[in-house]
């Protein structure tokens, strides 16, 4: 089983600042099968990014998502109000799929 | 507009069953793979089980293998999860999710959960 690690676990920025989330995988994730989610509290999450780095649909271009083989890296760029969230990147090249325990971004 | 819509949940005590349906709406059902993921009272998500579009294949994780069956009804749009055994830790909400189109397996879309409670 793959095991990401999301740090760090609380990231607490001001609007218009960039944040930078990490997420490390015990092994190779093969053909940067990543995702990143967005959960905002009470709300289900939504998709990001896939394939480590390819914006989902409707998604603004402040978010971008890095990274290969065991480290990826989610940044958020020029932050507003509404970016305070929990953020989970998630593996699915392998079996069993895998999330990360989640990086929660609060704007000061 | 994707929509999935949860339903079937609610409190049931340790050993008990319950299923749990998802309807899913906005979409060409039967083309795409779906599943479940879960999450925990503040904790977090957790991946539970998940069927191909054509029910061909199906995948569980170990914590639930065994004790849930994943199913569909492609007449009916709907995706379905019985759980059986249910211990305190399967308390959850549980959310239906959509995958894209062909073998990737993340989920582009997801429903609002349904809340599940096991206890006594």
């Amino acid at each position: 089983e793959i095991v990401l690690t999301q740090s760090p676990a609380t990231l607490s920025l001001s609007p218009g600042e960039r944040a930078t989330l990490s997420c490390r995988a015990s092994q190779i994730v093969s053909t940067s099968y990543l995702a990143w989610y967005q959960q905002k509290p009470g709300q289900a999450p939504r998709l990001l990014i896939y394939a480590a780095a390819t914006r989902a649909t409707d998604i603004p271009d402040r978010f971008s998502g890095s990274g290969s083989e065991t480290d990826f890296t989610l940044t958020i760029t020029r932050l507003q109000p509404e970016d305070s969230a929990v953020y989970y990147c998630q593996q699915y090249g392998l079996s069993p799929l895998t999330f990360g325990g989640g990086t929660k971004v609060e704007i000061k | 507009e994707v929509q999935l819509l949860e339903s079937g949940g609610g409190l049931v005590q340790p050993g008990g069953s319950l299923r749990l349906s998802c309807e899913a709406s906005g979409f060409t059902f039967k083309r795409y793979a779906v599943g479940w993921v879960r999450q925990a009272p503040g904790k977090g998500l957790e991946w539970v089980s998940d069927i191909s579009h054509d029910s061909d294949s199906m995948y569980y994780s170990d914590s639930v293998k065994g004790r849930f069956t994943i199913s569909r009804d492609n007449s009916k749009s709907t995706l379905y999860l019985q759980m059986s055994s249910l211990r305190d830790e399967d308390t959850a909400i549980y959310y239906c999710a959509k995958r894209p189109v062909g073998l990737l397996r993340y989920f582009d879309s997801w429903g609002q959960g349904a809340l599940v409670i096991v206890s006594s």
